[in-house]
């Protein structure tokens, strides 16, 4: 079955730019999206078919996706952008997610 | 607005049945695919079942094919969720989500707030 990797956990001091991976065999291939997660909140679009920011979602919020890799960059991190970040493919008509990257910022 | 309010979770014994329901509003239901995805307590998310909008195509993460069957009734905008065979495994909060498109292949761009399955005796 198809896999999404993503590293558990990524730190990013305020104002920087923080950069969050997803690999997956020819991801490129495939439309990624990016859900955020804050504690005890559902999760929220803020990246689909690999570059587009939903309405409401920060210009600070942009995505990549060549190869195996996608991308998902925050630009000039705030405090708020703290949270799991999740990746999400389709593969065979099933729904595939990455097991999550917690954003720290300090 | 769109809403998504899911309902009937709660703690049921291994083996047990259980139904999720999950209405929505604010959208054209019908025009619209519609997932269950579940997040054990403490763990990622996991994706669980999608229909179409017309209801014609489902499709289910091999963890729950065979137990889990996704319905929807869009005379009443609702999403369903039928759980039989449960197991501990199954434990988690379960997320209604609307997808993009009808079809599968969208992202899902709104999600209710869950409803937590307990399988435990």
């Amino acid at each position: 079955s198809y896999e999404l990797t993503q590293a558990p956990s990524v730190s990013v001091s305020p104002g920087q730019t923080a950069s969050i991976t997803c690999s997956g065999d020819k991801l490129g291939d495939k439309y990624a999206s990016w859900y955020q997660q804050k504690p005890g909140q559902s999760p929220v679009l803020v990246i689909y078919q690999d570059t587009n920011r939903p309405s409401g979602i920060p210009e600070r919020f942009s995505g990549s996706n060549s190869g195996n890799t996608a991308t998902l960059t925050i630009s000039g991190t705030q405090a708020m952008d703290e949270a799991d970040y999740y990746c999400q493919a389709w593969d065979s008509s099933t729904v595939v997610f990455g097991g999550g990257t917690k954003l720290t910022v300090l | 607005e769109v809403q998504l309010v899911e309902s009937g979770g709660g703690l049921i014994q291994p083996g047990g049945s259980l139904r999720l329901s999950c209405a929505a509003s604010g959208f054209t239901f019908s025009s619209y695919a519609m997932s269950w995805v579940r997040q054990a307590p403490g763990k990622g998310l996991e994706w669980v079942s999608l229909i179409s909008g017309s209801g014609g195509s489902t499709y289910y993460a091999d963890s729950v094919k065979g137990r889990f069957t996704i319905s929807r009734d869009n005379s009443k905008n609702t999403l369903y969720l039928q759980m039989n065979s449960l197991r501990a495994a199954d434990t988690a909060v379960y997320y209604c989500a609307k997808c993009q498109a009808q079809g599968s292949g969208a992202p899902f761009d709104y999600w209710g707030q869950g409803t937590l399955v307990t399988v435990s005796s």
